[in-house]
């Protein structure tokens, strides 16, 4: 079935480190949003990518979308523990059902 | 507030018994869906709707069932039949998923921990 995963499954950085999670989907996407998910909490949306090669930025967040629409990745820049959370992408399909098919996840720790 | 509410937060339940589990949106949305993740796991998607009265089984569908009466609710049951059933299970809603250009993001309820004892 098609699958989306994600790497890596864990990320400790220092405070001030840069990350990058990167996410790959078997078959391509009509498009890939990326949530996050804190301790205990529910995901929340941070952004939706929908063109071939799109890229957008939030402040510290940048957001690729590959050209072959079936990879993306999450940059964060000089983390803060207020980052740590569980970021996960979620891509949806082209093949009729218009579901949502969530990554694996990255859990990031960030030590201060 | 609009919004999406999931209830209760905590729920035990002892092994054979079925369970309903609660959800609520007043978003107006079409879609809702039902995930389940299991500690330090990603969402697995249980079943979805697209609109009022139609569902669809997801990926892991088995011991569990679904109504949608509402375009508000869409409730849960977790039956006996369903052979790990502690976990916790989100609910979410969107606009229509089909409709691409537009921003069609999820919004997640806070979530029931399920413990099945």
């Amino acid at each position: 079935g098609q699958q989306v995963m994600q790497i890596p499954q864990y990320q400790h950085v220092q405070e001030g480190e840069d990350f990058t999670t990167y996410c790959n989907s078997s078959t391509t996407l009509s498009n890939i949003q990326w949530y996050k998910q804190r301790p205990g909490g529910h995901p929340v949306f941070l952004i939706q990518l929908v063109k071939s090669g799109e890229v957008k930025k939030q402040k510290r967040l940048t957001f690729q979308f590959g050209e072959a629409k079936k990879n993306s990745s999450l940059h964060i820049t000089a983390t803060q523990t207020t980052d740590v959370g569980t970021y996960f992408c979620a891509g949806i399909t082209t093949s009729g059902t218009y579901k949502y098919i969530f990554g694996t996840g990255t859990r990031l720790k960030v030590l201060a | 507030d609009g919004g999406i509410t999931q209830s209760p937060k905590y729920l035990f339940r002892k092994e054979g018994q079925n369970v309903t589990l609660s959800c609520e949106q007043n978003l107006n949305h079409d879609a809702m869906y039902w995930y389940r993740q299991d500690p330090g796991q990603g969402l697995r998607l249980i079943y979805y709707s697209q609109i009022v009265n139609d569902f669809q089984k997801g990926d892991i569908a088995e011991g569990y069932s679904v109504s949608r009466e509402k375009k508000e609710s869409f409730p849960l049951t977790v039956t006996s039949a369903q052979k790990n059933p502690t976990a916790f299970y989100l609910c979410a809603s969107s606009i229509d998923p089909r409709l691409v250009s537009s921003y069609n993001e999820q919004f997640f309820g806070p979530g029931t921990r399920l413990t099945v004892l």
